[in-house]
């Protein structure tokens, strides 16, 4: 039973532009909300959180919105760069830092 | 530098022949867990730690042990692995209030 769920295997997206990448989840006892970015070789490295008591939480170019009725959120990267070209993975988790459950990735190329 | 190594980076082994699997960090983090990457599976918890001797089982713990005997060290092992247990294993952690995992590079498993 996937619980946290990333639909789109795949998104190209010309330089410059926004890249929206989407996570639906359905265990409603989720409360912390994580993206991470993987390069190939490479382990996953920690982009950006939010807490389910917000809706939004932004850092730079990276903004991740929280829709906790329709059970979903999406990162939004603006301007997309090259560099940003990776696997994206959606995470969750409930009540603590142990138990975090992975999206299954959405493969970014952002074409120049 | 603030790290998690995994050894070994690569491994072909054969069905049945016990191996480990070692991870370290030196961030003195209290969380540390296993997860293996498939292709359309995303990243799935073995096992996870929440200190010295705590561990649980995650979503995918058979066939693996797991022992947490030094704050710094996580072995995975498989006593008898078998060819559905070829898959890329990562060994992250985390400390108390930081809510993102920090991911060695990952080891690449292969059983014939």
């Amino acid at each position: 039973d996937q619980q946290v769920k990333q639909n789109s295997p795949s998104l190209s997206v010309q330089e410059g532009r926004i890249s929206i990448l989407n996570c639906d989840y359905t265990n409603s006892m989720f409360d912390y909300f994580l993206w991470y970015k993987k390069y190939p070789a490479e382990g996953p490295t920690f982009l950006i959180s939010i807490s389910s008591i917000k809706d939004k939480n932004e850092d730079g170019r990276f903004t991740v919105f929280l829709n906790k009725s329709a059970k979903h959120l999406s990162l939004h990267i603006v301007p997309s760069q090259p560099g940003d070209s990776a696997v994206y993975f959606c995470a969750a988790s409930a009540g603590g830092y142990q138990k975090v459950t992975f999206g299954t990735g959405t493969k970014l190329q952002v074409i120049p | 530098e603030a790290q998690v190594t995994q050894n070994p980076r690569y491994l072909i082994t054969v069905t049945g022949k016990k191996l480990t699997v070692t991870c370290s960090q030196n961030m003195n983090h209290e969380y540390m867990s296993w997860y293996r990457q498939d292709p359309g599976l995303g990243l799935r918890q073995i096992y996870y730690s929440m200190n010295v001797e705590v561990t649980d089982k995650g979503d995918v713990p058979e066939g693996y042990k797991v022992s947490r005997k030094e704050k710094r060290n996580f072995p995975l092992i498989l006593e008898s692995p078998s060819p559905n247990q070829t898959s890329l294993y990562f060994c992250p952690s985390s400390g108390q209030g930081l809510y993102g995992y920090t991911f060695g590079s990952g080891t690449r498993l292969t059983v014939v």
